[in-house]
């Protein structure tokens, strides 16, 4: 079967710094996204692995093991606005596999 | 904003209708895919077109149908609502079929079956 994993919530305070963990089992696999979503909004783009090691992005890092069917997305300096959903989704053949995503609470 | 648009926002039917969802991908892309996402939940992958044609399915039963138009706009149709069809319609376009390329999502339509 397919299956992605991710905690269901987080809180972390401003300014610290977060580590959301997925792992997923899927058929096929051509790369895994983090995308980012505010209540009520569309899903945002906010990173792409398709080979092992961490890829960075200002403030957001994203790490990804294909031999352990493992990512992790790293926020840094939280800030409030920070505060939404994270989702993470694994490409295989012609769809985005989808985790339940991660809610995170920021407290000031 | 993504240049993916979707209509209408926000939408009420009964239990039985038919409804018809619109998205216009993004200036470029050729391929667009369709998600359903339930409150709380990831989004589950209805389908994809890829030039007009349908280039892949997940698990949703034939009262799912969709179109894409020459222009790359695209439909989804859902006849005989249910309750569970109740969710967020998301749209999604990319510059070529399959899984492993970015996708640019649109704004969705708040579907509430009653």
């Amino acid at each position: 079967g397919q299956n992605i994993d991710q905690p269901t919530e987080m809180t972390a305070t401003e300014g610290a710094i977060v580590q959301i963990n997925c792992t997923y089992q899927t058929s096929g696999f051509n790369g895994l996204f983090w995308y980012q979503q505010h209540a009520g909004e569309a899903p945002t783009f906010l990173s792409y692995n398709v080979l092992d090691g961490l890829e960075e992005k200002g403030r957001f890092s994203s790490f990804l093991s294909r031999s352990k069917g493992y990512s992790y997305l790293l926020l840094k300096e939280l800030q409030m606005k920070d505060s939404a959903s994270y989702l993470c989704a694994v490409g295989s053949n012609y769809q985005l596999i989808w985790g339940a995503g991660t809610k995170l609470i920021i407290k000031p | 904003e993504t240049g993916v648009t979707q209509s209408p926002t926000h939408l009420i039917k009964t239990r039985g209708q038919q409804v018809t969802l619109r998205c216009s991908s993004q200036s470029g892309h050729n391929t667009v895919s369709w998600y359903q996402q339930a409150l709380g939940q990831g989004p589950q992958f209805i389908f994809q077109y890829y030039r007009e044609e349908e280039n892949g399915r997940g698990n949703f039963p034939p009262r799912f149908s969709g179109l894409q138009f020459p222009n790359y706009s695209s439909e989804l149709n859902v006849n005989a609502l249910e309750l569970d069809d109740s969710a967020l319609y998301l749209c999604a376009s990319t510059h070529s079929g399959g899984g492993g390329n970015e996708q640019f999502f649109g704004p969705g339509t708040r579907l509430t079956v009653l």
